[in-house]
């Protein structure tokens, strides 16, 4: 069964640093997204992507977090400068078609840790 | 803005018991909401998916209905075996696809 995948599982860092997280979504998936989950919280959108386009971010996306599709399997989160409250689990997730169809369901992949010290 | 809260936060039942898990919202324009289960340190895996225009959907021993109106909806387990113990959460979805999710339920099935 296909499956969202994501590299590193863990990622430790120094607070100002730069991150790359990567996911391959699922192959014919047209929707990307990043959440993350703080230790104990909720799992919070971030931001969706469809088109090469941002098509939804939340408050949490600031200008220090970007995404990317660099080829045609690979979506990226950079975090430029990364703080101690960045400090998360981040999932990335894929959906099919377009919206409207039954199509919908997000698959998430296993998610990278990351700490910053 | 969006408010999800799942109620019990907390369930541990025996073995086999039926058992119902319940997500409320304070948005009645959901477009569609799914149920996942987490397991610790692990991703989400969804389970189950209901648009707005349905009612109810159904996949094994999982039911999942969905009440506009009374912004709830709420996940029915049958015969509930160990292996089902996990987080369960409800994410309120929007046309753009962000899912908001609730803070979970833990459930533990003990044997």
């Amino acid at each position: 069964e296909p499956e969202v995948t994501q590299t590193p599982s863990h990622q430790v860092t120094q607070m100002g640093q730069e991150v790359i997280l990567r996911c391959v979504p699922i192959s014919n998936h047209l929707y990307f997204y990043w959440y993350r989950q703080i230790l104990g919280q909720k799992v919070e959108f971030l931001v969706s992507f469809y088109n090469n386009e941002i098509s939804e971010k939340s408050e949490i996306f600031d200008d220090q977090f970007s995404v990317e599709r660099p080829d045609g399997s690979n979506f990226t989160l950079k975090i430029r400068s990364t703080k101690l409250e960045d400090s998360a689990m981040y999932f990335c997730a894929s959906s099919g078609v377009v919206p409207g169809t039954r199509e919908e369901t997000q698959y998430f992949g296993p998610g990278t840790r990351l700490l910053v010290l | 803005k969006q408010e999800v809260t799942q109620i019990p936060a907390a369930l541990s039942v025996p073995e086999g018991e039926n058992l119902v898990l319940n997500c409320s919202f304070t948005d009645s324009a959901i477009y569609n909401l799914q149920w996942f289960r987490q397991d610790p340190g692990k991703g989400l895996t969804s389970l189950l998916l209901i648009q707005s225009s349905q009612r109810e959907q159904t996949s094994g021993r999982l039911n999942a209905s969905l009440d506009k109106s009374s912004g709830r909806s709420t996940l029915y387990i049958a015969a509930s075996q160990p292996g089902d113990s996990a987080t369960y959460l409800c994410g309120y979805g929007t046309s753009y696809g962000k899912l908001t999710f609730g803070q979970g339920t833990i459930l533990t099935v003990h044997p």
